[in-house]
């Protein structure tokens, strides 16, 4: 089973406003990544939030880390129709190196 | 920032043949290199991790002899798809961690879309 599950699978909003993707996982982990995909290409790192941290910032992106629910999320703020991609969060369970990716969120920013 | 590239971008072949796909770190060093495989709408599953020198790790279900992979230098790792039929057809898509580094943040290739006819 995957280990990080995404919602939703697929959001599309209009320019200007505010995108909300949530990951969800199992295992214990050392810290929660999330990574962009455009169509067709490799992944982007966005950011990387600790187990001990609560809430990151990176610009027009927050996310959060909720442990004790095993769970994350991801904030666009402004969005632009450059955001327009594919949004995966990933874990490496066991605090080891394999990364294992979420489902993914698909995101569509419409002018 | 760091860079990796792969080679090629995408490749059509014929049934029953292989083919071989190149990873490279082009400014940093990588003694472990990840080999994940994507189909279309979908996540990334982790195929094996690759270790500079020494045999690479494979996940379950995936065949080490179906998909062959050396790791010759610290600056690349190559994936060979052995005797490919149309149901390898998948966007092979490559990461690198800096030697010496945590390895909490992977570098991801631009991916291989391969074809198999």
């Amino acid at each position: 089973s995957q280990q990080g599950e995404e919602d939703p699978q697929a959001l599309s909003i209009q320019e200007g406003e505010n995108a909300t993707m949530n990951c969800s996982y199992k295992t214990s982990i050392n810290n929660l990544q999330w990574y962009r995909q455009n169509s067709g290409r490799g992944l982007v790192h966005l950011i990387l939030i600790r187990s001990n941290e609560r809430e990151k910032h990176s610009g027009r992106l927050r996310v959060t880390l909720d442990t004790s629910k095993k769970s994350s999320s991801l904030l666009i703020t402004a969005s632009r129709a450059a955001d327009t991609a594919s949004y995966f969060c990933a874990t490496a369970p066991g605090g080891g190196n394999k990364l294992t990716f979420g489902t993914g969120t698909q995101l569509k920013v419409e002018l | 920032g760091a860079v990796v590239s792969q080679h090629p971008s995408w490749v059509i072949c014929k049934s029953g043949t292989s083919v071989k796909i190149e990873c490279r770190s082009l400014d940093f060093q990588a003694t472990t290199m990840f080999w994940y495989r994507q189909f279309p709408k979908q996540s990334l599953m982790l195929m094996a991790t690759s270790n500079e020198g020494s045999k690479a790790t494979y996940e379950q279900g995936v065949e080490k002899d179906k998909f062959l992979i050396n790791h010759a230098s610290l600056t690349l790792s190559t994936l060979t798809v052995t005797s490919a039929h149309p149901e390898d057809s998948s966007f092979y898509i490559c990461s690198a961690s800096p030697s010496g580094s945590h390895q909490e943040t992977q570098y991801f290739g631009p991916g291989t879309r391969l074809l198999v006819l």
